[in-house]
């Protein structure tokens, strides 16, 4: 089983649908991240999260440690948001910057 | 500021051959996560390089090699080369074990 599970693997919505992302893991984390991947590879950060939510524009990350579970919301979503988003987590035994990741979620937002 | 750079974005090899591969982290950064990502393995992670010492290894055979230089700038080496190394290659810097800051990729080809 993998430390990190996302659901679904595969999304498509109409433009202006609210969607969530689900992120599960297994482990002890000290953080953990949302990621957008574009067709061609480039990745962003999108959130860093350890506890609670946040909010940047369209997009909403909550994270609620004791269930070991975060989500990921788009509100009003357009194509340009159609991508791969990837949950990672730092573990909280290692030290430095090493992300497990989960396998992604494809996003399609069609007009 | 200027981005992570990633060098060269694209390589095409043979077999038994070696490549190496370069990132210059944002200003300022001294941690240089490298990454494979594969259609079938996903994301996962190589090596950490922060003030110029191994921080952090993956689960990768000895030919993935890698070194960090006194301007934090990062090299990754892989030796012997192999179909499945066949891949995307992604270097993240951060400050400490802060946020990561992705490059582009480079996408390497083994025939």
């Amino acid at each position: 089983k993998n430390e990190v599970e996302q659901s679904p693997q595969n999304l498509t919505a109409q433009e202006g649908e609210f969607i969530t992302i689900n992120c599960s893991y297994s482990v002890g984390i000290s953080a953990l991240h949302w990621l957008q991947q574009h067709p061609g590879g480039g990745i962003v950060s999108l959130f860093m999260l350890s506890s609670g939510k946040k909010k940047h524009g369209r997009l909403i990350a909550t994270i609620n440690i004791q269930e070991k579970h975060s989500s990921l919301h788009i509100t009003a979503s357009h194509p340009r948001d159609s991508a791969v988003y990837i949950c990672a987590v730092r573990l909280r035994e290692t030290s430095g910057s090493r992300l497990t990741f989960g396998e992604g979620t494809q996003l399609t937002v069609n007009p | 500021k200027a981005g992570v750079t990633q060098t060269p974005r694209y390589l095409i090899k043979t077999r038994g051959q070696q490549v190496t591969l370069s990132c210059s982290p944002i200003s300022g950064h001294r941690s240089v996560s490298w990454y494979q990502q594969t259609p079938g393995q996903g994301l996962q992670f190589l090596f950490e390089y922060f003030s110029e010492t191994q921080r952090n290894k993956g689960n990768f055979p000895g030919r993935f090699s890698g070194r960090q230089f006194s301007n934090s700038r990062s090299e990754m080496n892989v030796s012997t080369l192999e179909l499945g190394d066949s891949a995307l290659y992604l270097c993240a810097s951060s400050m400490s074990s802060y946020e990561q800051y992705f490059g582009p990729g480079t996408r390497l080809t083994v025939t």
